[in-house]
């Protein structure tokens, strides 16, 4: 059973550079047909794909945070990060990371971490 | 980018009972459609993909339909642990864009 995990700091200062990580377990990462995703949902509101990754180092974001998004993949680490820049308090929300199967009839968010809140504030 | 929309945005719905919860795409999507069910302070999870498959695990009483742009999820008989809300998400072209959630309460 694949599971993810986030980790990083809760609060960011305004300007600054949030970062977090998601390890996964159960699974590898380099397993082919999958993207390695962030996705957002700031409090009490929708869902906001951030972007994913694949394990041979692909991105591909979300237009409107895409100045400011840069995902990576450690495969021998067996996990991949997101770093959002210039943060403001429109970053805060919960960041989850999950897994998309790509391929066939398979293009769904199909494991996905607990979610961590990062709050933006001075 | 493609816009996701859903009704209604809240319903209240007795244990036992037929729920229906619409979704539409603002253009065609093919069926590159999702559904999720999150509960308070939890994750997304998985519900039906690809407009009416089941994942593995997910109860019979949920199925999914299409019709062009219309995507509809049905709850054929509500249970105590349905109580949540859903959200819809396309995955036809990238940005992927999730629906506004349907909230189903206890009524």
């Amino acid at each position: 059973q694949v599971q993810l995990q986030e980790s990083g700091p809760g609060l960011v200062k305004p300007s600054q550079t949030l970062s977090l990580t998601c390890t996964v377990s159960g699974g590898s990462i380099s397993s082919g047909g999958y993207f390695w995703t962030w996705i957002r949902q700031h409090p009490g509101k929708g869902l906001e794909w951030i972007g994913y990754i694949h394990y041979s180092g692909s991105t591909y974001y979300n237009p409107s945070l895409k100045s400011r998004v840069s995902i990576s993949v450690d495969t021998s680490k067996n996990h991949f990060s997101l770093q959002l820049s210039s943060v403001t308090a429109a970053d805060t929300a919960v960041y989850y990371c999950a897994r998309y199967c790509s391929g066939g009839s398979c293009f769904q968010f199909d494991y996905w971490g607990q979610g961590t809140l990062v709050t933006v504030s001075s | 980018d493609i816009q996701m929309t859903q009704s209604p945005s809240s319903l209240s719905a007795s244990v036992g009972d037929r729920v229906t919860i619409t979704c539409r795409a603002s253009q065609s999507i093919s069926s590159y459609l999702n559904w999720y069910q999150q509960k308070p302070g939890k994750a997304p999870k998985l519900l039906i993909f690809a407009a009416s498959s089941l994942p593995s695990g997910v109860p019979t009483r949920f199925s999914g339909s299409a019709s062009e742009t219309d995507f509809t999820l049905t709850i054929s008989s509500l249970q105590p642990e349905d109580f949540a809300t859903y959200f819809c998400q396309q995955s036809y072209s990238i940005p992927f864009t999730f629906g506004p959630g349907t909230r189903v309460d206890i009524k």
